[in-house]
């Protein structure tokens, strides 16, 4: 079955500490995976996505995420946080019929 | 901002009513595709349209229908509403029909059912 995991409810991190929000998936072939962010009363806003080629994606807004095949893992990395960075951080699969199967969701607080 | 706009924002019905919510896409994009996301949880996908035809469903009953217009407008449609289909109900368009196709989403409607 296809499925995404986002093990951690909350990470919490100091201001200007590196954050990293972990997903690990399980998908038959190619996966495809994206990663978006949620704040309070809003819709949810792409990030990044892997499709093909180099395992590090960057995307906005300083996020990067690590692709590791052998570990299936997708994590969302920043090297230095911000508190407008807290929000809910949601990880993202390709499934059939096109339908993006989402985690959980995590998440993120940013202490001053 | 993506573009994508939803309406109405919050909506109130009660149980065995219809509803209908309303998405327009951003311009120029092909697909839209509607998800349901409960307090607590991430989204869950409904269905989704390419060029005014349903392409794909998750497992939600038949009272949940949909119609997608040419001008990429869309609706979503929940006949005969039940305490659970409270939810927030997001709306994505995307530029093209496929895998590696980004969807963006609009705010949502936040839809309770009493």
């Amino acid at each position: 079955a296809q499925s995404v995991a986002q093990p951690e409810d909350q990470v919490n991190v100091a201001e200007g500490n590196p954050l990293t929000v972990k997903c690990t998936y399980s998908v038959s072939g190619n996966p495809y995976l994206f990663w978006y962010v949620q704040y309070p009363n809003r819709g949810l806003q792409f990030l990044l996505k892997y499709i093909t080629g180099d395992n590090l994606v960057k995307g906005s807004y300083g996020f990067e995420a690590e692709f590791n095949k052998s570990q299936t893992s997708f994590h969302l990395k920043k090297p230095s946080a911000l508190v407008s960075d807290s929000a809910l951080y949601f990880c993202a699969v390709r499934g059939r019929n096109y339908q993006l199967i989402w985690g959980a969701g995590t998440k993120l607080i940013i202490k001053p | 901002e993506t573009g994508v706009t939803q309406s109405p924002t919050h909506l109130i019905k009660t149980r065995g009513q219809q509803v209908t919510l309303r998405c327009s896409s951003q311009s120029g994009h092909n697909t839209v595709s509607w998800y349901q996301q409960a307090l607590g949880q991430g989204p869950q996908f409904i269905f989704q349209y390419y060029r005014e035809e349903e392409n794909g469903r998750g497992n939600f009953p038949p009272r949940f229908s949909g119609l997608q217009f040419p001008n990429y407008s869309s609706e979503l449609n929940v006949n005969a509403l039940e305490l659970d289909d409270s939810a927030l109900y997001l709306c994505a368009s995307g530029l093209a029909w496929g895998q590696a196709d980004t969807q963006y989403f609009g705010p949502g409607t936040r839809l309770t059912v009493l």
